[in-house]
């Protein structure tokens, strides 16, 4: 069964800093997903990764994946206060079911 | 475009009595529908999903059953709701052209 386990699960950084947020999973996963939460909100798609070695961007978020190490990163560059929030990663059990980590949950202070 | 709906947005329920909570995808035909839930402060567990009318896969034993009467109708429910029940609740939908699962604005339910 796969287990997903992300750290930190708190991150409290200063703006303009760089960070990474780490995901774990136990078992063979072919996507590795990454979600945003805002506080008693829904969750909001940011990545999907389809391959070893699958690099994606969008503003000062980058996630990666490395299939052989079953790991993936969230890596922010210049941390802004809007990025704080919680984010989880996810991988995929079977076709139906994803397996989501307990979430990180980021605050960026002026 | 594709659109969730998923209602009510919040509920207060006491102990013992029914629940009913329902969500609709717009925009698209045969997705694949997915009920979640969160308690407060920890990740997302799948409760249901369903991969066409009438198909549902329980992923916990539990007091809540699911149905999907139409192709993009899916309804979570409750015979009698436990304080256990409380959480927020998400339904997720996902199909052709989307690789990650799209997530509804959720319900928060609180059983008192």
């Amino acid at each position: 069964e796969l287990k997903v386990e992300q750290n930190p699960l708190f991150l409290s950084m200063q703006e303009g800093k760089n960070y990474t947020i780490y995901c774990n999973y136990s078992t063979t996963s072919d996507r590795l997903y990454w979600y945003r939460q805002d506080p008693g909100k829904s969750l909001e798609s940011l990545f999907v990764l389809l391959s070893n070695g699958a690099v994606k961007q969008e503003g000062r978020l980058m996630a990666s994946l490395d299939t052989k190490a079953r790991l993936s990163t969230l890596h922010i560059t210049a941390a802004v206060h809007d990025l704080s929030a919680t984010y989880f990663c996810a991988g995929r059990q079977g076709a139906q079911k994803l397996v989501f980590g307990q979430g990180t949950r980021l605050t960026i202070n002026p | 475009s594709q659109t969730i709906h998923q209602w009510p947005a919040t509920l207060v329920q006491p102990v013992g009595s029914p629940l009913s909570l329902e969500c609709t995808v717009e925009g698209t035909s045969n997705p694949n529908l997915y009920w979640y839930r969160q308690a407060a402060g920890r990740g997302l567990q799948l409760l249901f999903y369903s991969v066409g009318i009438g198909q549902i896969s329980s992923e916990v034993p539990q007091n809540l059953s699911a149905s999907r009467p139409q192709d993009r109708q899916f309804i979570l429910s409750s015979k009698k709701l436990l304080l256990s029940d409380s959480g927020f609740y998400l339904c997720a939908w996902s199909g052709t052209g989307r690789p990650a699962e799209t997530f509804g604005s959720g319900t928060r339910l609180t059983v008192v």
